[in-house]
This record gives structure tokens, sequence and C-alpha cells, in this order.
């Protein structure tokens, strides 16, 4: 079975400063890969997913996350942490590449200090 | 285009009783999962329905069921409800909920609040 796990339920950065985000994968087969943000009393907001297109992935709001099979990780990075980043942040897993059924990491909560 | 859509965004249940959570996906869009998040838990899946079938399942109780109907609109009923079933319930939509390149947007959720 595919599972995600998230390093670090809480990652507190000041603002400006880098974002780093940690995922790794356990899968015995190529995954697809989703990062999902989520603010608070809300629903969850893809911000990119990994397809085996490119092994770096660009999504919105300035993330990006880069798949490293050698480490079997998709951390998620952000060059410059804005206020409005704090949020709490998921990476997923498809069985098959499908969106249809994601299993999640346990979610890390990002805080971002002025 | 408007997004997903759940109704009630907040319910108050007692243990015991039973509740039917609604789900609006985006227009055009023929997949809708459910899933339940907890505190302790986290994210899981409960159901994918398709074409007014259930397609997939995840490890929830026979308690958890759900239904689609003709126009992708979507509801998941629990009965005999317990205080372990407060949570926040999510739907997601996607077009068909297949392939790599649909994506499954999510609605704001449903707060559960079993007393």
């Amino acid at each position: 079975a595919q599972s995600v796990t998230q390093l670090g339920s809480h990652v507190s950065v000041s603002e400006g400063a880098l974002v780093l985000l940690r995922c790794n994968y356990s899968s015995s087969v190529p995954p697809y890969l989703f990062w999902y943000v989520q603010y608070p009393n809300q629903g969850l907001q893809l911000l990119l997913k990994y397809t085996s297109a490119a092994t770096l992935v660009k999504g919105i709001n300035g993330f990006e996350a880069e798949f490293k099979k050698s480490e079997t990780s998709f951390h998620l990075t952000k060059p410059s942490a804005h206020m409005s980043d704090a949020a709490e942040y998921f990476c997923a897993v498809s069985p098959s590449g499908s969106a249809r059924q994601l299993t999640f990491g346990s979610g890390t909560q990002l805080t971002v200090l002025p | 285009k408007a997004g997903v859509t759940q109704t009630p965004r907040y319910l108050i249940k007692t243990r015991g009783q039973q509740v039917t959570l609604s789900c609006s996906p985006i227009s055009g869009h023929r997949s809708v999962s459910w899933y339940q998040q907890t505190p302790g838990q986290g994210l899981q899946f409960l159901f994918e329905y398709f074409s007014e079938t259930q397609r997939n399942k995840g490890n929830f109780p026979g308690r958890f069921s759900g239904r689609q109907f003709s126009n992708s609109r979507s509801e998941m009923n629990v009965s005999t409800l317990e205080l372990g079933d407060s949570a926040l319930y999510l739907c997601a939509s996607s077009r068909t909920g297949t392939g790599i390149t649909d994506t499954q947007y999510f609605g704001p959720g449903t707060r559960l609040t079993v007393l």
C-alpha cells in the first residue's frame, strides 16, 4: 500500500524566509504525489501535483516541489514566506494516479512570524 | 464557475441519531469523493461515486453510506451516530476521477459535532 509521511507537524518561519515542508513517500510503484493547502475553516486547495512528467513541479502561489526517487521524497518549498502562507499543508499520494482516492499525510501547520 | 458546495456547513447531533450531508459537485464533474477529517486520524477516504455507482470505498463501518444522483449530486449518511463521528466531512469532485490529468476540487466541508 502506498503512504506518505510528513516530517514535522508544526513549522515556523519568519516572513521572507525559505519555506521547506517535508514529505516522504512509500510506494512499490511510481507514485503520483500531491500537495494541498487548507486555510482555517476551508476545504483543501491543490497546490501542485507530480505526474512523472517532470521532477521539479511548480505550483500556485510561488510553491514548488521536487520529486527525488533516490530519497523517496517530495518536499514542498517556497523561496520567501508571506504571512498569507500560514495554513496547514498536506502531502497526498494516489494509488493509481487517479484523482479520486487520495491517501493523505498527517499535515504540517505552517506559522509565518512577522 | 461555481465550486463544490456542501450543505449544511455545521451540524450538531446527539448520539444514536442519524445524519445526511449533501454535496453538489462542480458542473460537469461526475466523480464525487468523500473524506473524513479528524484531529486524531487526519484525512481519511470514505468512498467515491461515479455515475451513481460506488466505485471505491475506504475502511469505514457500514454505518457510513452514500449515494449519487443522476445530476451527480451526492449525499452521505451516517446512522447511529457515535461521539467519534465528530469531524469535518469533505466532499471533492473531479471530471471522471481517472487519469493523471484529472484534478480533484474540494468543498468547504460540513462540520459535524456529535454530543
